[in-house]
Parts: structure tokens; C-alpha cells; sequence
């Protein structure tokens, strides 16, 4: 079983350039999220994804990112017009289907961002 | 919106000693408490949850208790190893909501 996979792991950007984040869920998972740690915080929610659904949105997701996940399966966080604020590891996490209550999230490994 | 806070925030023991790390949470209707341990450069991952039926819940050397009275839970581990030092994060969450608040974190150094 393999786990929540994320691409690229680390990313350098330059202020003002666009940038795009690949989440694969665990196979048969079909809710996502999206969350984003920075240094010394825990990981703040940022959307959450049932099948092809965008069903959840932070008020952290400024207009300047949107998620999507066309075909249920992986999903694409982008981020247009970097700001060095946007600074920080994002988290893809999936679940499987709903048995009644909130199931356990299993987290990726993270993409890092920098922006310079 | 739900609030967690996480205490302390960093904490260190001797190799075998036990520690202890808790957590408050704000909203009544929170009824699931995952515990998750991040080590450097990785993402969080899972180590023991409990649900709001039960008060206590163990996993070999790691156990978690929960007073929804009171609005906190904790995570104990015994008989403390070198491989427990990381950053370990409490959060909480309901099906209402879909997602996970998280606590600061505490890291946890475990002296040999």
C-alpha cells in the first residue's frame, strides 16, 4: 500500500512567478485535503476535496491559490503571483470513504516552498 | 472556529523516563483527537487517535486520555527510546467540519 505522494518535494520560485503542487492520494481514498505548516506551527487546513468536489475552502486561500482534483483522484494546488508570505510546506493529506465519523488523515510528505 | 492549544512546547527526558503532552481544544462538538509525529523534513504522520466514546486508548509504549468535560487530552509515552525524539502534534476535529485543527506542537528531545 503505498502512502499519500506529493511532487515536486521541494521548490524554489522567484516573487511573482506562478507555481503548481501534485498531491496522489492513497489509492481508494476519495477525500483530500490540503493543508500548510510554516516554521514551528502546526499544519493549518486549506481546502478539502470529496471525490472531484471542492466541498471545503480556509479563509487562508486567498483568490490568488486554487485547488483542484478534475478526475477524483490526484489533485493540483496552484499558487499565481508568489509572495514571499506563501512561504512554507504544503501538506497533502487523504482519507478513505466516510464510515460515520471523521476518519484518519494520512499525510504526504509535504512540498516545500521558498520563495525568494 | 476551533482552537487548540498545546503545552508544552518543548520538552526533554532521560532515555526510559516517561513524557506527557497536553492538549486543550475549544469546540464541544470536536469528538476525534489524532496524534501525529513529524520528524524532520517529513510530513505528520499518525500514531494514535481516540474518539469521543472513549476516554482512554493504548498502543503499546503510547496511550492517549480524553476528558471531554474538561476539553483536553493527552499523550503518554513510557519507557522513552532515542527514536521518539521528533516534533509530535495533537489536533482535533468532527465530521461537521472535514478537517483537522492542530495544536503549536511540542518537540520532544530524548536524552540518551
Amino acid at each position: 500500500d503505498t502512502g499519500v505522494s506529493q511532487d515536486p518535494r521541494h521548490k524554489i520560485t522567484k516573487r511573482g512567478q506562478n507555481v503548481t503542487f501534485r498531491c496522489d492520494p492513497i489509492s481508494e481514498h476519495n477525500r483530500l485535503y490540503w493543508y500548510r505548516q510554516t516554521l514551528g506551527q502546526g499544519p493549518e487546513f486549506l481546502t478539502y476535496f470529496q471525490n472531484e468536489a471542492q466541498l471545503e475552502k480556509s479563509r487562508l486561500l486567498s483568490d490568488r491559490f486554487s485547488a483542484e482534483r478534475p478526475k477524483g483522484s490526484f489533485s493540483t494546488l496552484e499558487i499565481q503571483r508568489t509572495e514571499q508570505g506563501d512561504s512554507a510546506m504544503y501538506l497533502c493529506a487523504s482519507s478513505p470513504p466516510a464510515s460515520g465519523g471523521l476518519d484518519t488523515q494520512y499525510f504526504g510528505p509535504g512540498t516545500r516552498l521558498t520563495v525568494l | 472556529g476551533e482552537n487548540v492549544e498545546q503545552h508544552p512546547s518543548t520538552l526533554s527526558v532521560q532515555e526510559g523516563d516517561s513524557a506527557v503532552i497536553k492538549c486543550t481544544y475549544s469546540d464541544s462538538a470536536s469528538n476525534y483527537f489524532p496524534w501525529y509525529k513529524q520528524e524532520l523534513g517529513k510530513g505528520p504522520q499518525l500514531i494514535i487517535d481516540i474518539r469521543s466514546n472513549v476516554g482512554e486508548k493504548k498502543d503499546q509504549r503510547i496511550a492517549v486520555t480524553l476528558n471531554k468535560t474538561a476539553k483536553h487530552f493527552s499523550l503518554h509515552i513510557t519507557e522513552t527510546q532515542p527514536e521518539d525524539s521528533a516534533v509530535y502534534f495533537c489536533a482535533a476535529g468532527h465530521q461537521g467540519a472535514q478537517k483537522l485543527v492542530f495544536g503549536q506542537g511540542t518537540r520532544l528531545t530524548i536524552n540518551p
